[in-house]
């Protein structure tokens, strides 16, 4: 595998379940991110950890949790969702501290609330 | 606030047909502005980096350009599969990873 990998693809739950997104890059980076792409708006930053530790939580309803276990995964946590939390959900990673170095996505995991 | 705004919102070419899309944007202090390509069900993919007003980098029939508030996307002579989503994003010089996205251009080319 290269790259940012993002799994599911795809995702349909219900408010009141419980499921989590995962992330792997596979590039060496010691950052990773969670970004949420919503239609027509740009995409939005909602968490960021460096060397594993959170650095940025960008106002994300608590129903959103983050976990970074390492360097070369990442976790999104989601619980009693709201309808509007359905989006395309990207994660994406980059090496800290280097300047200018670009962030590289995976392709996202389209989440659905019913 | 620092801001990134593309126009246009969309735009429809014939294969062929040169053009350009803006990237406008206030930051405080500018470490460097990105390009991505982003297709349907797929992230963005990374095109270009700039960095400083004056430079210019190209890819294929891509060249992106940079001045003190804007950015252009060059398209010469595209063709369909340069149909796509483009977008572009700032950082700021207080931050070595937060990037401010625009909303993107969605581009068309018709054979």
């Amino acid at each position: 595998e290269t790259g940012v990998t993002q799994t599911p693809r795809h995702l349909v739950m219900g408010m009141t379940n419980k499921k989590s997104l995962k992330c792997e890059q596979h590039l060496g980076h010691n950052a990773m991110y969670w970004y949420k792409q919503s239609a027509k708006k740009p995409l939005e930053l909602m968490f960021v950890y460096n060397f594993k530790e959170q650095t940025e939580n960008n106002s994300v309803p608590s129903r959103f949790s983050p976990e970074c276990p390492n360097s070369s995964h990442l976790f999104l946590h989601l619980h009693t969702l709201q309808p509007e939390d359905s989006a395309l959900y990207l994660c994406a990673s980059s090496q800290a501290g280097q300047s200018n170095q670009p962030q590289h996505f995976g392709d996202g995991t389209r989440l659905s609330i019913l | 606030e620092d801001q990134v705004t593309q126009s246009p919102e969309a735009l429809r070419l014939q294969e062929g047909e040169s053009s350009s899309l803006n990237c406008s944007y206030t930051v405080s202090g500018l470490r460097g502005l990105f390009w991505y390509r982003q297709d349907p069900g797929k992230g963005p993919e990374f095109l270009f980096t700039l960095y400083s007003a004056g430079e210019e980098k190209e890819k294929e029939r891509l060249k992106a350009t940079l001045t003190k508030k804007e950015s252009f996307l060059h398209i010469t002579a595209p063709k369909p599969e340069d149909s796509a989503t483009y977008l572009c994003a700032v950082q700021n010089m207080d931050s070595s990873y937060k990037l401010i996205f625009g909303s993107g251009t969605r581009l068309l080319v018709r054979p």
